[in-house]
């Protein structure tokens, strides 16, 4: 079956330290993938895409890289304030679909 | 530029009754799709829409269903409320819907059946 898997542990880490987060799927061939934040309460707020042919993408604090042999994408977030604790969720469209398949996600909470 | 509106915000309903969600896209965003959010099975899709073609559907019974105006403006119902259905319903547009495109998120509606 196909499936989109985060870490639904919470994850909590330290002021400063880097935090790395899981996203595996299978059955899946996506030619994009997305991260998005979610702040309780709130809508999801997009972050960042990586498209299949690109190992790393990067954006101020962010990496995400992207491994399609493995089927998993990793989220990282460098230099870890308290202000980055939230809920972050992967997300793939299916090939040839309009519909976005998000994973459960995973709550980081960065401790001060 | 204004973000996603979603009304009404907060909804509280009895078993049996419908209900219709209202959702703003960004201007010039001509696709909005849907998603139900719960504690227990995170996010899920439920219907997209573009140009008011109803182009993909999640795994959700018939009762729920939904509508895109020419505006882009989109609704959605569900009909006869089950406990279950008490969720954050989510819209988000995007310019095209494609794989490409960032998706933005409304604020959503909040409903609690009773």
């Amino acid at each position: 079956s196909q499936k989109i898997e985060q870490n639904s542990e919470a994850l909590n880490i330290q002021e400063g330290k880097t935090a790395t987060l899981t996203c595996n799927y299978t059955n899946y061939s996506p030619a994009y993938l997305q991260w998005y934040r979610q702040d309780p309460g709130r809508g999801p707020v997009f972050l960042l895409l990586i498209r299949e042919n690109e190992k790393e993408k990067r954006k101020e604090r962010l990496k995400v890289t992207f491994d399609t042999t493995l089927k998993q994408s990793l989220f990282h977030i460098t230099a870890s304030q308290p202000a980055d604790s939230a809920t972050y969720l992967c997300a793939l469209n299916p090939t040839g679909t309009y519909k976005y398949i998000f994973g459960t996600g995973t709550r980081l909470k960065v401790l001060a | 530029k204004a973000g996603v509106t979603q009304t009404p915000r907060y909804l509280i309903k009895t078993r049996g009754q419908q209900v219709t969600l209202s959702c703003s896209p960004i201007s010039g965003h001509r696709s909005v799709s849907w998603y139900q959010q719960t504690p227990g099975q995170g996010l899920q899709f439920l219907f997209e829409y573009f140009s008011e073609t109803q182009r993909n559907k999640g795994n959700f019974p018939g009762r729920f269903s939904g509508r895109q105006f020419s505006n882009s403006r989109s609704e959605m119902n569900v009909s006869t409320l089950e406990l279950g259905d008490s969720a954050l319903y989510l819209c988000a547009s995007s310019l095209t819907g494609d794989a490409y495109n960032e998706q933005f998120f409304g604020p959503g509606t909040r409903l609690t059946v009773l």
